[in-house]
């Protein structure tokens, strides 16, 4: 199974900063037909998660500008421009390039 | 707008039997390949089974491969589970989430293995 790694586990973040969660996969996400699944997913607190970016870079409707994807291969990184309060929650990449579907451990985001 | 709700969950013993079920509005069900992810209490998300729009195909993870079994029924917009042989490992939140990648989840509907 293709092993997703994320860094850091935990995330301080002052409100109004910018932060940064890396995703590195045990090996390429790139499918046969030329995409990368690289999807990335955040939690609040008590409820389900959310798709934020799929096909690494791609925005879901509705997700503010402050948060974009990027990566290639097996490094993929998330990125909030200026965070708010809102933005805190556990924060997952999932691959589904490979049988079976991987996700990362996780990156808990909190309010410095 | 996409809707899926979860039910079926509750405390079940050791070796039992479990059906969820995932009903689903607010768009063409049957174009839509779907999916079920679980979150054991306090942990990360795992991904556990999916099954092609037409029930074609289907795949699992190997922790659940010969116990559970995805399926449904287009006509009526319904995702089920069918878990057999329960282990106190299977305790978990469990999302029905459409296609995939996952693009919208249900709320989770809770099963506890526990005698």
């Amino acid at each position: 199974d293709v092993v997703m790694t994320q860094s850091p586990l935990s995330l301080p973040v002052t409100l109004g900063q910018p932060a940064s969660i890396s995703c590195r996969s045990s090996q390429s996400l790139v499918h046969s037909d030329g995409n990368s699944y690289l999807n990335w997913f955040q939690q609040r607190p008590g409820q389900s998660p959310r798709r934020l970016i799929y096909k690494v870079s791609n925005r879901d409707s509705g997700v503010p500008d402050r948060f974009s994807g990027s990566g290639s291969g097996t490094d993929f990184t998330l990125k909030i421009s200026r965070v708010e309060a809102e933005d805190v929650g556990v924060y997952y990449c999932m691959q589904s390039t490979h049988w079976p579907n991987t996700f990362g451990q996780g990156t808990k985001l909190e309010i410095k | 707008e996409v809707q899926l709700v979860e039910s079926g969950g509750g405390l079940v013993q050791p070796g039992g039997s479990l059906r969820l079920s995932c009903a689903a509005s607010g768009f063409t069900f049957s174009s839509y390949s779907m999916s079920w992810v679980r979150q054991a209490p306090g942990k990360g998300l795992e991904w556990v089974a999916y099954i092609k729009q037409d029930g074609s195909e289907n795949y699992y993870v190997d922790s659940v491969k010969g116990r559970f079994t995805i399926s449904r029924d287009n006509a009526k917009n319904s995702l089920y589970l069918q878990m057999n042989s329960l282990r106190a490992e299977d305790t978990a939140v469990y999302f029905c989430a459409r296609y995939r990648q996952l693009d919208y989840w249900g709320q989770g509907t809770l099963v506890t293995v526990s005698s």
